[in-house]
């Protein structure tokens, strides 16, 4: 079983539709949970960052951790065009300086 | 204040010869990681380095490849006599020094060099 668990999709969704993003992980060590946005051929953009459990929003996107089931999800509102893109979680453990990183889910937003 | 930049962006090398990708870390931040993506793989950890230092080597193949990061100029990941296997996207990220370590977790990731081994 891989420590970060994420479906590559495609997820395919018409422009403004609420989109659910979703990571497993197994390690319950993870304390630090991070969401990353890859454009075709760019670099990951950090989205959010969150500690332990709990929601945060921003805009219009809310990250939701569960560390009970060892789950965690990014919610993005009124989808965009523009929100196109590969997501990829990322979670750490206290003390470590280095993210596992899942797969990355591709999102297409169609207008 | 300009991000991480990474040169070239796109190198295409012969098996066998030397491939040097540059990093040069956003202005203010200390530590620096390298990555490879491969196709419908996650970001792979290499190596980790702080100025004049190697931290964390823990995800770089043991022969071929090399990094550092010296006092002045860019962090340089090294690759001797490529092989196909590799082409890939190369990240570079760099994140803050921030009293406790949690600034780790927010790395603010380059454009990547992709290299193409022929």
């Amino acid at each position: 079983q891989k420590e970060v668990e994420q479906d590559p999709g495609p997820l395919s969704v018409p422009e403004g539709a609420i989109v659910s993003l979703n990571c497993t992980y197994s390690n319950s060590a993870f304390q630090y949970f991070m969401w990353y946005r890859q454009y075709s051929r760019k670099g990951p953009e950090l989205l959010m960052y969150t500690y332990s459990s709990g929601n945060k929003e921003d805009g219009r996107f809310t990250a939701q951790v569960d560390k009970s089931s060892k789950y965690i999800s990014l919610f993005i509102r009124d989808s965009q065009p523009s929100d196109s893109a590969t997501y990829l979680c990322a979670m750490a453990s206290g003390g470590s300086y280095i993210p596992t990183f899942g797969r990355g889910t591709s999102l297409i937003v169609h207008p | 204040n300009a991000g991480v930049m990474q040169n070239p962006r796109h190198l295409v090398r012969r098996r066998g010869q030397e491939a040097r990708l540059r990093c040069s870390p956003m202005k203010g931040h200390s530590h620096v990681y390298w990555y490879r993506q491969l196709p419908e793989e996650g970001l792979k950890f290499m190596v980790y380095l702080q100025k004049e230092n190697i931290i964390d080597e823990s995800g770089m193949p043991k022969e071929r490849f090399s990094a550092e990061f010296p006092k002045e100029g860019p962090s340089i990941l090294r690759i001797q006599q490529v092989v196909r296997g590799d082409s890939a996207a190369y990240f570079c990220a760099s994140s803050p020094w921030k009293a406790g370590g949690s600034s780790h977790n927010e790395q603010f990731f380059g454009p990547g060099t992709r290299l193409t081994v022929l």
